[in-house]
């Protein structure tokens, strides 16, 4: 079965700090993998997707970058980190874009 | 302008009763469709898959479609506490590229 794992569960940073999140599937080739943020209290929003190795979308403009160095990894990334960087990171897989997506228990990110 | 759309509530029921939960869509071209339930400090986990015009069940959770009328609903039967938690429909658009979520209903089962 498949599985994804995303570390580490909390992060607590200062302002201006670097960021680096990673996420790994397990039991599945070539998935389609997503970065979302969701803020306290509201909903999810997409944040990068990919559809293969180097292959990397943005759907906001921000500070953060995202990475997928091999098939099943995808790292996301800050160079340095906005009081408003705070909040739920998510890290999902898919099959393909017609199938559920499936999501790993994320990274709550402060930022002091 | 959001493109799935669902009452944030605080949606409550009495433990043992139905849950009702609407959804509703603005594109008309979307074939796929899922409900995540998602606890309080906790990631979505999805429930319900569903792809045709009808009903589908599993277990105490039925999940209708009504492409037609653009809506999506989720019913849970004999509520416990436990299914307390955010629900949140999602849709997969005509361009088969995206999947869109909705902002989340609150359900509340009480004792």
């Amino acid at each position: 079965s498949q599985t994804i794992h995303q570390w580490p569960a909390t992060l607590v940073q200062p302002v201006g700090s670097p960021l680096s999140l990673e996420c790994t599937v397990e039991g599945t080739s070539n998935p389609n993998l997503y970065w979302y943020r969701q803020a306290a209290g509201r909903g999810l929003q997409l944040l990068f997707y990919s559809v293969g190795i180097g292959q990397i979308s943005s759907e906001v403009p921000q500070n953060l970058s995202a990475s997928r160095p091999q098939d099943r990894q995808f790292i996301l990334s800050s160079k340095k980190l906005l009081l408003s960087d705070s909040g739920f990171y998510l890290c999902a897989w898919s099959g393909g874009w017609d199938q559920p997506q499936h999501f790993g228990d994320g990274t709550r990110l402060s930022i002091l | 302008q959001k493109e799935v759309e669902q009452n944030s509530g605080p949606l409550s029921v009495p433990e043992g009763a139905i849950a009702s939960l609407n959804c509703t869509y603005s594109d008309r071209g979307s074939q796929s469709f899922f409900w995540y339930r998602q606890y309080s400090g906790k990631s979505p986990e999805l429930i319900m898959s569903i792809y045709s015009n009808g009903d589908k069940e599993d277990g105490r959770f039925t999940a209708q479609l009504n492409k037609a009328s653009q809506y999506v609903s989720l019913l849970i039967r004999d509520s416990q506490p436990s299914d307390s938690a955010t629900y949140l429909c999602a849709a997969i658009g005509a361009a088969g590229n995206k999947l869109t979520f909705g902002g989340g209903t609150r359900v509340l089962v009480k004792p």
